[in-house]
């Protein structure tokens, strides 16, 4: 089982819908990461959260510690929200590196 | 501010070849990490410098390696290449290793 799991894998949806993606994870971590990465690969970091919500925009990051739980809320979409969407979650203690989930491909039709 | 840039950002090697990519974090930030993206694999980690010293390595054979210069610049290498090694590899800098990181464009290698 992948430490760091997302769901779903794929998403289409229609201009202005709103949009969720999940992610799960099974260890104790210091903060999760949310990143955007367009074709041709740049990533860019939309949000980094230890606790409750981050809103930036259209976009709204929700975090669950007690249930190991992250939302990424995406309200009014629109075709160039299309991305993968990845999160990535800094493990407490020692080990800090970031752990990635699979991604999440979006798709927003006009 | 200069975002994070790579070099070079597109490269062919073959088999049995060594690369060395390289990697300049923005102004001010002193810890670099390293990642490797593979359709198969996904996003995963490889190290982690601060001050010039590795804090962090991820679950890799010996055959990659890195270093960071005084300047925060970071370079890693990777000898005796496979064809698996054939990657996206990116960098990403940050004040120091709690803070958000900022990623650069990538290196997409090829090897044949």
């Amino acid at each position: 089982k992948n430490e760091v799991e997302q769901s779903p894998q794929n998403l289409t949806a229609q201009e202005g819908e709103f949009i969720t993606i999940n992610c799960s994870y099974s260890v104790g971590i210091s903060a999760l990461h949310w990143l955007q990465q367009h074709p041709g690969g740049g990533i860019v970091s939309l949000f980094m959260l230890s606790s409750g919500k981050k809103k930036h925009g259209r976009l709204i990051a929700t975090i669950n510690i007690q249930e190991k739980h992250s939302s990424l809320h995406i309200t009014a979409s629109h075709p160039r929200d299309s991305a993968v969407y990845i999160c990535a979650v800094k493990a407490a203690g020692s080990a800090r590196q970031l752990t990635f989930g699979s991604g999440t491909q979006l798709t927003v039709l006009p | 501010k200069a975002g994070v840039t790579q070099t070079p950002r597109y490269l062919i090697k073959t088999r049995g070849q060594q690369v060395t990519l390289s990697c300049s974090p923005i102004s001010g930030h002193r810890s670099v990490s390293w990642y490797q993206q593979t359709p198969g694999q996904g996003l995963q980690f490889l190290f982690e410098y601060f001050s010039e010293t590795q804090r962090n390595k991820g679950n890799f054979p010996g055959r990659f390696s890195g270093r960071q210069f005084s300047n925060s610049r970071s370079e890693m290498n990777v000898s005796t290449l496979e064809l698996g090694d054939s990657a996206l590899y990116l960098c990403a800098s940050s004040r120091t290793a709690n803070y958000e990181q900022y990623f650069g464009p990538g290196t997409r290698l090829t090897v044949t």
